[in-house]
């Protein structure tokens, strides 16, 4: 099946500082890619639908310009979690649609953690 | 808006019992209806679903029905083996196949013991 990867897989930065998450679809092209984060316990919930050469959709209530999203080809889409707070760990999850199987693929996930 | 919402876990069988794992929504629309499956360690991974109303997703002996008069998409398998224990999520989607996005319930841990 269609395979999806994240980088990194966990990662621990500090305060106030700027952390880069990565979303791959290995062996299909997305147009478009979902990024989730899930706390724990709780649900994945939905921050942004990321389409290619085009920007990114944020649910209510994401700041978009505190989580940057960028979906520059077919095959990787970026997250940027800007002026990183300890709020904002948490597990973060990236998705990738897929056009000829009509169903969404999910990466591993990648946890943050802000000191 | 939507939301699903589904029983919390962790749900503890014996292998070979029977399995079911409530799940309700609440939708403004007629959305196509998921469950997937999440490993340790791996991301999640579609187990079935259902587009429409009377819809029967099966995959792997798991089952669930697409219940527009409850609301309710249950899964359901009849003899849970060990390699089943996992962390089971119901989800939703406004489009068929979750082109828009998913709204997920918490989650359910099934933990099968030999």
């Amino acid at each position: 099946g269609a395979v999806v990867s994240q980088h990194p897989s966990w990662v621990i930065c500090k305060s106030g500082t700027s952390v880069k998450i990565e979303c791959r679809s290995l062996d299909f092209q997305a147009t478009t890619m979902f990024w989730y984060r899930q706390f724990p316990k709780q649900s994945l919930m939905l921050m942004a639908t990321s389409n290619e050469g085009s920007k990114a959709t944020y649910e209510q209530g994401v700041e978009k310009d505190k989580f940057l999203i960028n979906h520059a080809s077919l095959t990787l889409s970026t997250l940027t979690v800007t002026s990183a707070h300890p709020e904002d760990s948490s597990f973060y999850i990236c998705s990738a649609w897929e056009g000829v199987t009509y169903e969404q693929y999910f990466g591993p996930g990648t946890r943050l953690t802000v000191t | 808006g939507n939301s699903v919402t589904q029983m919390e876990g962790p749900v503890t069988l014996s292998e070979e019992a029977f399995l079911t794992i409530n799940c309700t929504y609440t939708a403004t629309g007629y959305p196509s209806l998921f469950w997937y499956v999440q490993y340790p360690g791996e991301g999640l991974q579609l187990l079935l679903k259902a587009t429409k109303a009377d819809d029967k997703g099966s995959n792997k002996g798991f089952e669930a029905t697409y219940r527009k008069e409850t609301t309710s998409f249950h899964l359901e398998k009849g003899s849970v083996q060990v390699s089943d224990s996992a962390v089971y999520f119901c989800a939703l989607s406004d489009s068929g196949g979750g082109a828009d996005g998913l709204t997920f319930g918490k989650g359910t841990h099934l933990i099968i013991q030999p």
